[in-house]
Parts: C-alpha cells; structure tokens; sequence
C-alpha cells in the first residue's frame, strides 16, 4: 500500500523564479491538501483539491496556484518567488466525504529561494 | 476567527508519563488531531477524536472537551524516540468542505 509521495525532495531557486511541486496520495484518497510549513511552525493550510477542482483555500496570495489530474496527483505551483517562500512544502492525502477523514501526510519538498 | 495553542516546550524523563495540553477557539468544529513530528520529517497520524471523552493506543491517548475547546495528548512510558514535536490540529466545516489549522508544536525532549 502506497503512501503518499512528493518530489523532488529538495529544490533551490533564486527570488523570481517559478517553481512546481508534485504529489501522489496514498492509495485508495481522492483528496490532496497542501502546506506551507516554515521553520519552528505548525504547518499553514494553502488549498485543498478534490474531483481535480480547488475545494478550499487559505490565506496564501494567488502566487500560489494548483492543479488535480484525473489519478488525483497534485502540483502546486509558485510565481514569482520571494525568500520568505523559502519552507517545507507538505501534501497531504485523505478520502473526502468521510466523516472519520484523516490527512496522511508525505515527506515534503524542502524548498530554498535564495 | 480559529485559534490554536500549545507550550512551545517541554522536557520529561525516559519511563515518565506526559501530557501535552492543546487549547482551541473555532466555530464548525469538526474533529480534533494530534500528529508526530520528528525533525526534519514530515508528520506522522497518531490520534483523532471527535467526541469528548479518551481515547487510548497504546502508549498514546487523547483527550478532548469541546464544551472547553480543550484537548490534551498523554505519552506514557516515555522513550528516547519520542522526542519529536507533537501538532495539535483542528478541522472545522466551512461551506459543506473541511479546513484544518494546526498549533505551532510542541517539542518534547526526553532525557535519560
């Protein structure tokens, strides 16, 4: 049973750049939730995909889009990056609609923006 | 607006007992979870609870009073591979979908 994946595990980028982050979720979840999780912080929801549309979305600029693909992975994409972009980005996988919906997370993309 | 808090901090002994306590303020609550963090890693699921009263696994139980906003995770006979950073997170319904908001931590050091 595979869990969730993400890569690549590390990425550093220079301010401006654009960056795309990717996610498989675990087998058997249709749902996939990313993170923002800087150091020494719990992590910060940035949106929520299921049935390939953005179902939810946190307090993150639209610098910060994402896309669903019909196998359910998931991209998270970055314009114009600025340092303070520089964290580990978490995705996380679940089964939406049921009422004991649990997240399980992946290992993360650390991310650098120098 | 939704508000978590937890200690930043707390150090305890091999063999000891601990609780962590995590306090919340959010309408549409909807479940209450604790996840494990080992530095570096990405967090691990250790316990769920949507109805007040314990829930126990193992080593680990939780807690939860909503009529409080109160949860609290207790580690039982503590090992050295606990120490970690244990998040407090709640999910909250808004518009028919689930959201969540996670604590900032709490990093557990145990010590010989």
């Amino acid at each position: 049973d595979a869990g969730v994946t993400q890569s690549p595990t590390h990425l550093i980028k220079t301010r401006g750049q654009q960056v795309t982050l990717r996610c498989s979720p675990k087998s058997g979840h249709d749902t996939v939730s990313w993170y923002q999780q800087a150091l020494g912080q719990g992590p910060q929801f940035i949106f929520q995909y299921y049935e390939e549309e953005e179902r939810q979305r946190g307090n993150f600029p639209d610098r910060f889009s994402g896309h669903q693909f019909p196998n359910y992975s998931s991209e998270l994409n970055v314009n114009a990056l600025l340092l303070g972009d520089s964290a580990l980005y978490l995705c996380a996988s679940s089964l939406g609609g049921s009422i004991r919906e649990t997240q399980y997370f992946g290992p993360g993309t650390r991310l650098l923006v120098l | 607006g939704q508000n978590i808090d937890q200690p930043t901090e707390m150090t305890a002994t091999e063999g000891a007992i601990v609780q962590i306590n995590c306090t919340y303020q959010t309408s549409g609550f909807n479940g209450l979870f604790w996840y494990q963090q080992h530095a570096g890693e990405a967090p691990t699921f250790l316990s769920y609870n949507v109805l007040d009263g314990l829930e126990e696994k193992g080593r680990f139980s939780s807690f939860l009073s909503r009529s409080k906003g109160y949860s609290y995770l207790l580690l039982k006979e503590l090992q050295m591979k606990d120490s970690a950073s244990y998040l407090c997170a709640v999910r909250w319904t808004t518009s028919g979908t689930y959201k969540y908001i996670f604590g900032t931590g709490t990093r557990l050091k145990v010590l010989a």
